[in-house]
């Protein structure tokens, strides 16, 4: 069982700069969920996959965000020209959708970003 | 998702079980009550959920009033491993994600 992976685990950048995250779910998995999470806060929800199609975006997303998931396999989660206000734990959750019910996420250990 | 409403924190002694209430007064019919919990620097993690019967598994139990209007976690022996974020969650039924608000800070002592 290699769970759900995410990389890098942590990232320092400057302001401006653009970053990309990867996640890799569990492999039968045909749902990938992305939250961010800022210090005392719960994981706030960015966006949702249903296999390749991106099914809902949080208004938390704006145009410099953007997330895809080819293949429906792993996602990538793309920050341009950052801002320190982007500094947060950013997770990825998987999940095997059978039906109408939410079903358990399985959760990334997350990566860190930092932005000077 | 209904709204929940949790403790901010709570307390717990080693060895003894830890009840963790949450309420849920406008969930519907159809949805289910979700625990998770984040120990500090990782991801959350899966406890448990149910509907309408009580639950048990091999983590916790879950009390779910038969109104359904509030439930309760239960870890039934706590260890210092268990001091985390616990998080009460009732998602709209075909809304496939989770809404996590601040959760209940649980600190098991020694």
């Amino acid at each position: 069982d290699t769970g759900v992976s995410q990389n890098p685990r942590h990232k320092i950048t400057k302001r401006g700069q653009n970053v990309t995250f990867r996640c890799d779910p569990i492999s039968e998995h045909n749902r990938l969920y992305w939250y961010r999470q800022t210090l005392g806060q719960g994981p706030e929800f960015l966006t949702y996959f249903q296999n390749e199609a991106q099914l809902e975006k949080s208004r938390l997303l704006s145009d410099r965000f953007s997330a895809e998931r080819p293949k429906g396999s792993f996602s990538t989660l793309e920050i341009q020209r950052t801002e320190q206000g982007d500094s947060a734990m950013y997770l990825c959750a998987s999940s095997l959708g059978q039906g109408v019910d939410t079903g358990e996420l399985f959760f990334g250990e997350g990566s860190r970003l930092t932005v000077l | 998702d209904a709204k929940t409403t949790q403790p901010t924190s709570m307390d717990c002694a080693e060895g003894r079980a830890a009840n963790l209430p949450c309420n849920h007064s406008t969930i519907s019919g159809n949805e289910y009550v979700y625990w998770y919990r984040q120990i500090h620097s990782q991801g959350p993690q899966y406890i448990i959920h149910g509907l309408k019967n009580n639950e048990t598994n091999e983590m916790a139990s879950l009390i779910i009033t038969e109104d359904r209007k509030s439930s309760t976690l239960i870890l039934p022996h706590a260890t210092l491993r268990d001091t985390a974020v616990y998080y009460c969650i009732a998602p709209v039924l075909n809304d496939y994600k989770l809404s996590f608000g601040a959760g209940t800070t649980v600190t098991v002592r020694a």
